[in-house]
């Protein structure tokens, strides 16, 4: 059974405060993603990565940068939080099997950036 | 940027009544069309999806139908219960012959079943 798990569920940071989200996934996954979840919005990618230091810009990847030291961890940092940064963020990864492409995702942090 | 449109926003059923989410994309190169649904407190998890070389697929009550010439396909959902109730998205998707195909996501449908 894939297990996709983030770090914290709540996570309440000032602004201009620096912020890291971590994410671990335990099946070997090269793909591992970021998306921030809003009303209305849906998700929003914000980094990906395919291999272990190597890293993509989706489509909301200001004010964000990612890690990926080890194959199963991925980490999401704010570099300097700002209230627009209040979310919900969700860590997937990503398997591929033949004939279907299905990504599991962890359950999610909700951040409040006062 | 608005790849995906989905349809309605909001959407409160009966009870054994038919749930329909409709989904439409203007990038004809997706070749791969997925549901996720999220529970609250849970992230999203795969439910159904359907690949452009069929119309139809079904798996037990919920059924993907697909429409390429309209660049669209809906989500029914028959006999709806209450454990149905979540967050609906599709999510159709290219390059799925590489393994790392980015997701787009739709604005997301709450579903509700009523007694």
């Amino acid at each position: 059974d894939v297990k996709v798990t983030q770090s914290s569920r709540y996570l309440v940071k000032r602004t201009g405060e620096k912020v890291f989200l971590e994410c671990v996934q335990d099946m070997d996954h090269e793909n591992m993603f970021w998306y921030r979840q809003d009303p209305g919005l849906g998700l929003r990618l914000i980094y990906f990565s395919y291999d272990v230091k190597m890293k993509e810009k989706g489509d909301i990847p200001e004010g964000y940068s990612v890690s990926r030291e080890k194959k199963e961890r991925f980490s999401l940092i704010l570099e300097s939080a700002s209230t627009n940064q209040t979310s919900m963020y969700l860590c997937a990864s990503n398997l591929w099997a033949q004939g279907a492409h299905e990504q599991y995702f962890g359950p999610g942090t909700r951040l409040t950036v006062t | 940027q608005q790849q995906v449109k989905q349809s309605p926003q909001s959407l409160i059923v009966q009870k054994g009544g038919i749930s329909i989410i409709n989904c439409a994309y203007e990038n004809t190169a997706f070749d791969y069309f997925p549901w996720y649904q999220q529970f609250p407190g849970k992230g999203p998890a795969l439910l159904i999806a359907i690949r452009p070389d069929v119309s139809e697929k079904k798996e037990g009550r919920f059924t993907i139908s697909f429409n390429k010439s309209a660049k669209q396909f809906s989500l029914h959902i028959m006999d709806s219960q209450p454990g149905d109730s979540a967050t609906y998205f599709c999510a159709p998707t290219l390059g799925t012959n590489f393994g790392n195909e980015k997701l787009t996501f739709g604005t997301g449908t709450r579903l509700t079943i009523i007694p």
